[in-house]
This record gives C-alpha cells, structure tokens and sequence, in this order.
C-alpha cells in the first residue's frame, strides 16, 4: 500500500522568505503526485501535480515541486512566501496500479507573519 | 461548473443517533469519493464510487458506516449509532475517469460536512 510523510507539520515564516516543504512516498511502481492546499475556510484544492515528463512542476500562486524518483521525494518550493501563502499544504500519490485513489499526507500547516 | 457541493455544512448530534451526509458532485465527473479528516491529519479516504458502482468499501472505518450513489449522481453517507470517535471532517470529491476530459487523476473537494458527537 501507499503511504506519505511530511515531515513539516508547523512552518512558520515571515513574508519573503523561501518555503520549502518535504513529501516522501512509499510506492515502487508508476505514481502520481500532488500537492494541495487548504486556505483559512476554504475546501482543498490543487496546487499542482507531476505525472510524466519535467520533473520539475510549476503550479499556481508561484509554487513549484521537483519530483526525485531516487529518494521517492516531491518536495513544494516557493522562493518567497506571501502572508496569503498561510494555509495547510497535503502532498498526495496515486498508483494507476491502485485505481487512481489518492492517499494523502498528513499535512503541513504554514503560517507566514506580514 | 458549480463545484462539489456538501450537505448540512455542520451537524451536531448526540451519542447513538444516525447521521447522513450528502454530496451533490460536479456534473460530468463520474467518480465520486468520501474522505475523512480529522484534526492535524490529512483526509483518509474511505470509500469511492465510479458512475453508481461502489469499487471500494473495505475502509470505511465500521460496519456503522455506509454510502449509496443510487444513480449516479449524488452520494450519501450514513454512520448509524454515531460515537464521539466519528466526530471529525467528511469530506466529498469528485474526479473524472476515462472520460473525454483528460484524466488528471486530479480531485475537487466539497467543503466538507463537520460532525460533532456529544
């Protein structure tokens, strides 16, 4: 079965500065991977995902991701956060092997102070 | 597109009542998933639906739990003789699968339906 760690469960910076969040994933085979963010009152939503291709991913707002196959890391960047940055961040994989049902970290919540 | 939509948005309920939670998804997605979070964890994911075919049901989390797509539209999930161990987030996602749309495998979440058990 597939699992996630983030291993950043409370990030807190001040605006401007880099972000970076760490995802590992236990999974063999094929994956598909993304990050989501959840804002103060809002559902989750992309951020943006890797499938095949450029393992380096842009999403939206200025984030982007590196998938590492070697050491089964997708780790989020962001070269300089913004207060509206502040929200909790899930890294998810699917298997196509696992009918494409998402397993989801346990989060990261990040807050950046103005 | 009006989005995934969850109802009611909070439910309070006492020990020993049923619950039942619906989710209206987005129009032309034909997968439908429940998914619960609770506090400082991400949404664990219990149960999926494709058209009106339930494919996986082995972790919804008792036999207190179930869920129904009868047409393949909207779902409900039921928890019956509710603990104060259910209280927690339920969340609702659609996605499209071998579709017409491309596949992303992406998901889009209502915003949830809150449970608190007293």
């Amino acid at each position: 079965a597939q699992s996630v760690s983030q291993h950043n469960h409370h990030v807190i910076l001040s605006e401007a500065a880099s972000l970076e969040l760490g995802c590992n994933y236990s999974y063999g085979g094929t994956v598909n991977l993304f990050w989501y963010v959840q804002y103060p009152g809002q559902h989750l939503q992309l951020l943006l995902k890797y499938f095949s291709g450029d393992p380096l991913v842009k999403g939206i707002k200025g984030f982007e991701a590196e998938f590492i196959k070697s050491k089964f890391s997708f780790n989020l960047r962001k070269p300089s956060v913004q207060w509206s940055d502040t929200a909790e961040y899930f890294c998810a994989v699917n298997a196509p092997g696992g009918s494409y049902i998402p397993t989801f970290g346990r989060g990261t919540s990040l807050i950046v102070h103005p | 597109d009006t989005g995934v939509s969850q109802n009611p948005r909070h439910k309070i309920t006492k020990r020993g009542q049923n619950v039942t939670f619906r989710c209206d998804p987005i129009s032309e997605h034909n997968r439908l998933y429940w998914y619960r979070q609770t506090l400082g964890q991400g949404p664990e994911f219990l149960t999926y639906f494709q058209n009106e075919a339930q494919l996986e049901k082995s972790r919804l989390l008792s036999d207190r739990f179930s869920a129904e797509r009868p047409k393949g539209s909207f779902s409900t999930l039921e928890i019956q003789r509710t603990e104060q161990g259910d209280s927690a987030m339920y969340l609702c996602a659609s996605s499209s699968y071998g579709l017409a749309i491309a596949n992303t495998g992406e998901l889009f979440f209502g915003e949830g339906s809150r449970l608190t058990v007293l």
